[in-house]
């Protein structure tokens, strides 16, 4: 059975700071694995996907690595501005269906 | 011009009841998934279907019965409410089930009080 596993739970940072979230997951049998932002009351915003076949993905200041045979992610978010403050999940497609097994989550806080 | 959009917001009910929450989705898409949000936030899958027809079912109670009249709309309907069903219930839609690069899109969430 997956298990996705995200540490830190929570982190708060000054603004200007990188910020390294971490996601691993225990099945390295995956189709893809994506990245989302959830803001309070909010649904979730999907950020980056990583095929399995891919070692990373890039979208303005977000990079997320995958590190398949580790069971590894890692997002990166340059120069933290206020408005990155959110709860950043990472989720993993099972290679059947489009299944999606989330982390718990990282609460990030940047601080003006 | 919402992609996925659900109702009621909010829904506050007392135990026993019967409720249903709706979602439609004006993406065009195929395939349509109900998540559940527990109080220590961990999102779990527990329905999809594509085009009408149900794909994935994960051990939800048979109280929760999904209807799809149609592929843009899934609604949930939660029989005898209990305590434990309190929680943010998320809709979402993606186009094709079998492309790696397929992401789906989440509604803003409903979420169920049971007192």
């Amino acid at each position: 059975k997956q298990e996705v596993t995200q540490i830190p739970a929570a982190l708060s940072v000054p603004e200007g700071e990188n910020l390294v979230l971490n996601c691993s997951f225990t099945d390295s049998a995956i189709y893809n694995l994506q990245w989302f932002r959830q803001d309070p009351g909010k649904g979730l915003t999907s950020l980056l996907l990583i095929q399995s076949s891919q070692r990373e993905q890039t979208s303005g200041r977000l990079n997320a690595s995958l590190d398949k045979s580790s069971g590894r992610s890692t997002l990166y978010i340059a120069a933290s501005q206020p408005g990155d403050s959110a709860t950043y999940l990472c989720a993993v497609e099972e290679a059947a269906g489009n299944k999606l097994t989330f982390g718990g989550g990282t609460r990030v806080l940047v601080k003006p | 011009d919402t992609a996925v959009s659900q109702t009621p917001k909010y829904l506050v009910t007392q135990m026993g009841n019967d409720k249903s929450i709706k979602c439609e989705q004006n993406l065009g898409h195929d395939t349509m998934y109900w998540y559940k949000q527990d109080s220590k936030k961990f999102l779990k899958i527990m329905f999809s279907y594509n085009n009408k027809e149900l794909i994935i079912n994960e051990t939800v109670p048979n109280r929760f019965s999904p209807k799809s009249p149609d592929k843009a709309h899934l609604n949930l309907h939660i029989n005898s409410l209990e305590l434990g069903d309190s929680a943010v219930y998320f809709c979402a839609s993606s186009q094709d089930t079998s492309a790696s690069t397929d992401t789906q899109y989440f509604g803003p969430g409903t979420r169920l009080t049971v007192l």
